[in-house]
């Protein structure tokens, strides 16, 4: 079957770094995305990564191991306004998108 | 740009009663369209892909019968909750991604929280 799986709950402080892994295995691969949720609301798009290595995008950085299996969202100078849930999500080899449960971020002043 | 848009963002109705809950991206073409639930606390559960032109696809345990799909354009995809009861409350999603490439990201509108009484 298919799998995703990420921590379900990370707690850092204002300010500092924060890494959330995730690990898959899934039939085929086409990409993953990292999707930030706030709660009640709709996820919005971070990043996409389909090959090895690291992806910066401002205070925000994916990075993707295909051989691994694995990928971690990497979070600096954190704000409190992160504090959010974090959803990894593969494409598989049919193009469809396997979400992963969720990380949910605490931040601490 | 990418932007979809859901409308309703809220509702709030008596039991028996259907909802159409409408989603569109406003500044591209989608020829597929997602629709996603969620429950509290609980990640995105797939539902149906909405394809232009063609019958939905829907996830194994969804009654297409009790949520209809309709991508009639490019623009635009509509569920609607038919007869509606208290456990179908729950915060619906949809999403697009631009035509062309399969490995677009999906966009996301504001959702549909749905609650019924």
């Amino acid at each position: 079957g298919q799998n995703i799986d990420q921590p379900t709950e990370m707690t850092a402080t204002e300010g500092a770094i924060v890494q959330i892994n995730c690990t898959y295995q899934t039939s085929g691969f086409n990409g993953l995305f990292w999707y930030q949720q706030h709660a009640g609301e709709a996820p919005t798009f971070l990043s996409y990564n389909v090959l090895d290595g690291l992806e910066e995008k401002g205070r925000f950085s994916s990075f993707l191991s295909r051989s691994k299996g694995y990928s971690y969202l990497l979070l600096k100078e954190l704000q409190m306004k992160d504090s959010a849930s974090y959803l990894c999500a593969v494409l598989d080899s049919n193009y469809q998108l396997i979400w992963g449960a969720g990380t949910k971020l605490i931040i601490k002043p | 740009g990418a932007v979809v848009s859901q409308h309703p963002s809220r509702v709030i109705c008596k039991s028996g009663t259907s909802v159409k809950i409408e989603c569109r991206s406003l500044d591209f073409q989608a020829t597929t369209m997602f629709w996603y639930r969620q429950f509290p606390k609980k990640s995105l559960m797939l539902m149906a892909t909405s394809n232009e032109g063609s019958k939905a696809t829907y996830e194994q345990g969804v009654e297409k019968d009790k949520f209809l799909i309709n991508h009639a354009s490019l623009t635009l995809s509509t569920l609607t909750v038919t007869s509606a009861h208290p456990e179908d409350s729950s915060f619906y999603i949809c999403s697009a991604s631009e035509a062309g490439a399969d490995n677009q990201p999906q966009h996301f509108g504001d959702g549909t929280r749905l609650s019924i009484l």
